[in-house]
């Protein structure tokens, strides 16, 4: 079974240009988070899809990242313009649906090392 | 404001030798994660921890919880080179009612083991 796959693993970008950043679930997960780490800092939650739906998006930090999952199936985060302060480590997880408190434990992809200089 | 703060950021240790990194929570939270990172690789999951006193274990690594305390401790024995990696303690917000899906995580320990 594959795992999450993210793409591209590195991408180094302009200040001001854009960057779309792409994550593939595991099949048949229909939770679909994004988190974000910067240098020397938390990892942290940016938001939530339940299939194409945006169950949380919280955790984004302005108006300049967009996430879509159309279809439900993968999803993709976009940075337009993106700044200096943008950069770090984008990381995609997946789950099963949870019906009730149970534990449907999150699978990490690898992330997605953004550099804007 | 659910905060999770690990320590140490940094260890060197040798091989052979025991170490404990910490894990402290803000609020009241019943499931705590531990995860593995290696460069430029995923998150691997190593424990779940589901309820207060819980203990898990796996080869030289120990995970224990305790939910008064809000504390979780991750127990490194006889420590060897392959278990150099950057570990991350989080806590599910949901589960503590803060409202919000997803995990805090803690800014990771940077565990490097010398021969």
């Amino acid at each position: 079974e594959a795992g999450v796959t993210q793409f591209p693993s590195h991408s180094v970008i302009e200040k001001g240009q854009t960057v779309t950043l792409r994550c593939d679930p595991i099949s048949g997960h229909d939770n679909l988070y994004w988190y974000r780490r910067v240098m020397g800092k938390e990892i942290k939650f940016l938001l939530h899809f339940v299939k194409e739906s945006k169950q949380d998006e919280s955790g984004m930090p302005n108006n300049r990242f967009l996430a879509e999952r159309t279809g439900g199936t993968y999803s993709t985060l976009k940075v337009q313009p993106a700044e200096l302060e943008d950069s770090g480590v984008y990381f995609c997880a997946s789950s099963h649906r949870q019906s009730h408190p149970s534990v449907p434990e999150a699978f990490f992809g690898q992330g997605t090392r953004l550099t804007v200089v | 404001e659910l905060k999770v703060e690990q320590n140490p950021l940094f260890l060197s240790m040798q091989e052979g030798k025991n170490y404990t990194i910490y894990c402290n929570y803000s609020t009241t939270s019943d499931r705590l994660y531990w995860y593995r990172q290696d460069p430029g690789k995923s998150l691997e999951s190593l424990f779940v921890l589901l309820s207060n006193g819980a203990v898990k274990q796996e080869g030289r690594l120990m995970a224990s919880l305790d939910t008064k305390a809000r504390l979780s401790t991750l127990h490194i024995t006889a420590a060897v080179h392959d278990l150099s990696a950057t570990y991350f303690c989080a806590v599910d917000i949901w589960y503590s009612g803060g409202g919000a899906d997803g995990l805090t995580f803690g800014k990771g320990t940077h565990l490097i083991i010398q021969p």
